[in-house]
């Protein structure tokens, strides 16, 4: 079964400067997607940003960049320049892509990191 | 396009009592999700549908029943509320293999006391 872990419950970043958020998978398969969902107060849940685990290029959404070690199966994500909207709850997630037909494209997520930003 | 929708948005109930989530997609998607979130454990899969006819079991669906009514809609039943089903749910849906996004609805404060 895979596993999703987030190391760091809680973070804090000053306004305008970065952070990195960890997360560690666990899979035997070679053929997955890895995720970061934001998750506000309102609830919603956000795609931030995907990794496709065949290409090695490492994705960028803007101010939000990953750095995504398979080997290592590390996919951490980092916000440069942040700002107070980026305060959120982020969950990292991890979803199988080849899938027989019927079967479940769950994700499979970590426990998430509580992020603060401090005007 | 409304995406994936629920209701209600946030409902309690006493131990005992039973009641229906209920979730719709208009996206056409096949697949279908039930997620509960409780703080500190992330979202954990309760039951999917990966197409219209078919349901299964996720991670932790003990004390919960599904029905995907058509491709649209796919509810989620507590026949008998525990304070342990407690929890906010999502419903989410999925459109296709090569496809990468899951969507989610806005989610259901449930509170059983």
């Amino acid at each position: 079964a895979q596993t999703v872990t987030q190391s760091q419950p809680e973070m804090s970043v000053q306004e305008a400067e970065t952070v990195t958020l960890s997360c560690t998978y666990d899979t035997s398969e070679s053929d997955y997607y890895l995720f970061w969902y934001k998750q506000p107060p309102s609830r919603q849940m956000i795609l931030v940003i995907r990794q496709e685990a065949y290409k090695q290029q490492n994705a960028t959404e803007n101010r939000f960049s990953v750095n995504f070690q398979k080997a290592a199966k590390s996919f951490s994500l980092k916000i440069s320049d942040s700002q107070l909207g980026d305060a959120a709850m982020y969950f990292c997630a991890y979803r199988r892509n080849r899938v027989g037909g019927g079967s479940n494209y769950k994700l499979t997520f970590g426990k998430g990191t509580l992020l603060t930003v401090n005007p | 396009n409304a995406g994936v929708t629920q209701t209600p948005k946030f409902q309690v109930l006493k131990t005992g009592q039973s009641m229906t989530l209920q979730c719709a997609q208009d996206m056409n998607h096949n697949s279908m999700y039930w997620y509960r979130q409780d703080p500190g454990m992330g979202l954990r899969l309760i039951y999917y549908s990966a197409s219209e006819g078919t349901t299964d079991k996720g991670e932790v669906p003990n004390g919960y029943n599904v029905s995907r009514l058509n491709k649209r809609e796919f509810s989620l039943r507590l026949e008998s509320a525990a304070p342990s089903q407690t929890s906010v749910y999502f419903c989410a849906s999925f459109g296709r293999a090569n496809s990468y996004e899951q969507y989610f609805g806005p989610g259901t404060r449930l509170t059983v006391t």
